[in-house]
């Protein structure tokens, strides 16, 4: 199954600025998801970033505010646009690995963001 | 839309017993079912993958079963012990799609 390394682990930031979440994939996947996890609760898909177009975004998910890049079939970045205190949340990518039937979704380790 | 329900929300147990956490979705319609465990802080570790064609998959101490027709998966733990602490995270999805999950269930075992 894919392996992903997600950066940075954690940060801690202050209101206002900006933080992109990068994944790298060690194996090219056509789709990527990435997750916002808030404190107590479960994971909801923020959007889908396929290579090669536009993400699709979720309903409440506006690209001003997560832009997304997916430059190749192994990377993709999320940014945290003007962030407040309520952004304050694990944020998680998520591919299907090479054979979803078999092995399902394989998760990053995730990006523990603090707002101050 | 696609809803994913876990009974219960928190479990506490001595070490040793076996438990059964459950999950239901709302439309029957998957491609796969997948059962995520979460360390505090962390992010998920996959514990089993259940295929809509299938009915039960097993991992040592774990057994998931799936009732596509009812729209249920239960995941039984054995002989608990407290390295089992953790949030247990249920996620369907369709084919192509995003996981939808559910909202946990935070698992303490006690020593």
């Amino acid at each position: 199954s894919a392996v992903i390394s997600q950066k940075p682990s954690r940060d801690i930031c202050q209101r206002g600025t900006s933080l992109t979440i990068q994944c790298q994939v060690d194996s090219q996947v056509t789709m990527m998801f990435w997750y916002r996890q808030q404190p107590g609760q479960s994971l909801t898909l923020i959007a889908t970033a396929n290579q090669g177009s536009e993400a699709t975004y979720e309903s409440g998910f506006v690209i001003d505010k997560f832009p997304i890049s997916r430059p190749n079939l192994t990377f993709s970045t999320l940014t945290v646009s003007n962030m407040s205190p309520e952004d304050s949340s694990i944020y998680l990518c998520s591919v299907e690995t090479g054979d979803t039937l078999t092995y399902g979704y394989t998760f990053g380790s995730g990006t523990r963001l603090t707002v101050v | 839309k696609q809803e994913v329900t876990q009974i219960p929300a928190a479990l506490s147990v001595p070490e040793g017993e076996n438990l059964v956490l459950n999950c239901s979705f709302t439309d029957s319609a998957i491609y796969n079912l997948q059962w995520f465990r979460q360390d505090p802080g962390k992010g998920l570790t996959s514990l089993l993958l259940i295929q809509s064609s299938q009915r039960e998959q097993t991992s040592g101490r774990l057994n998931a079963s799936l009732d596509k027709s009812s729209g249920r998966s239960t995941l039984y733990i054995a002989a608990s012990q407290p390295g089992d602490s953790a949030t247990y995270l249920c996620a369907v999805n369709q084919a192509g799609t995003a996981l939808i999950f559910g909202k946990g269930t935070t698992l303490s075992v006690s020593s």
